[in-house]
């Protein structure tokens, strides 16, 4: 299996901030690598697909970057609405695996 | 806008087996890079991938569950099933459907990822 490191494990930052997460693959999976937002008691809702391409309906302040190994999930100005808890997942090979988390907390 | 639902008991009894169904609603299951996918989160937890199947009936299963998981669907009532057997404890989870996208898109950009989510049915084992 791939495993998938996500940094930080919790980030806390204020409304219209910068912030990045970072995910690293445990070998290369080219550019298989996905973002996730999951709000308490909803399903994940898919972000950035293929590391960098913008899912419809996503707001543009979330980009995606990275190939290879190591990748990052930005938001260039933090709403209200973006604390979350965010997961990578990589697609390159079966089982696909999710990183274990970035809890995305207001200061 | 497509929509997936999740279905079956909230309970389960250890070493019983699990069954859930996730019907499918405003699309086609059976479209060309269209697969179908469960993923699981204890509670607290992350995510883990489960299974997924194609319409055609090509299945892909989680390694460390492989001996336990059967996946199918039935495309005439655009549905498609999971069946987990002797749970434990371990199995209890938040358990979601989603829609396994696979395709190239226009732009040459390979494409795999889960796009469409069920809202999620909590499944506990218990005596």
């Amino acid at each position: 299996d791939i495993q998938m490191t996500q940094s930080p494990s919790s980030l806390s930052a204020s409304v219209g901030d910068r912030v990045s997460i970072t995910c690293r693959a445990g070998q290369s999976i080219s550019s298989f690598l996905n973002w996730y937002q999951q709000k308490p008691g909803r399903a994940p809702k898919l972000l950035i697909y293929s590391a960098s391409s913008l899912q419809s309906g996503v707001p543009s302040r979330f980009s995606g970057s990275g190939s290879g190994t190591d990748f990052t999930l930005t938001i260039s100005s933090l709403q209200p609405e973006d604390f979350a808890t965010y997961y990578c997942q990589q697609s390159y090979s079966s089982p696909h695996t999710f990183g274990q988390g970035t809890n995305l907390e207001i200061k | 806008q497509l929509q997936l639902q999740e279905s079956g008991p909230g309970l389960v009894k250890p070493s019983e087996t699990l069954s859930l169904t996730c019907a499918v609603s405003g699309g086609s299951i059976s479209g060309s890079g269209y697969y179908w996918g469960w993923i699981r989160q204890p509670p607290g937890k992350g995510l883990e991938w489960i299974a997924t199947i194609y319409h055609g009936g090509t299945t892909y299963y989680h390694p460390s569950l492989k001996s336990r998981v059967t996946i199918s669907v039935d495309t005439s009532n655009s549905q498609f099933s999971l069946k987990l057997s002797s749970v434990t404890a371990a199995d209890t989870a938040v358990y979601y459907c989603a829609r396994h996208l696979a395709e190239t898109s226009s732009s040459g950009v390979a494409i795999n990822c889960f796009d469409y989510w069920g809202q999620g049915t909590l499944v506990t084992v218990s005596s």
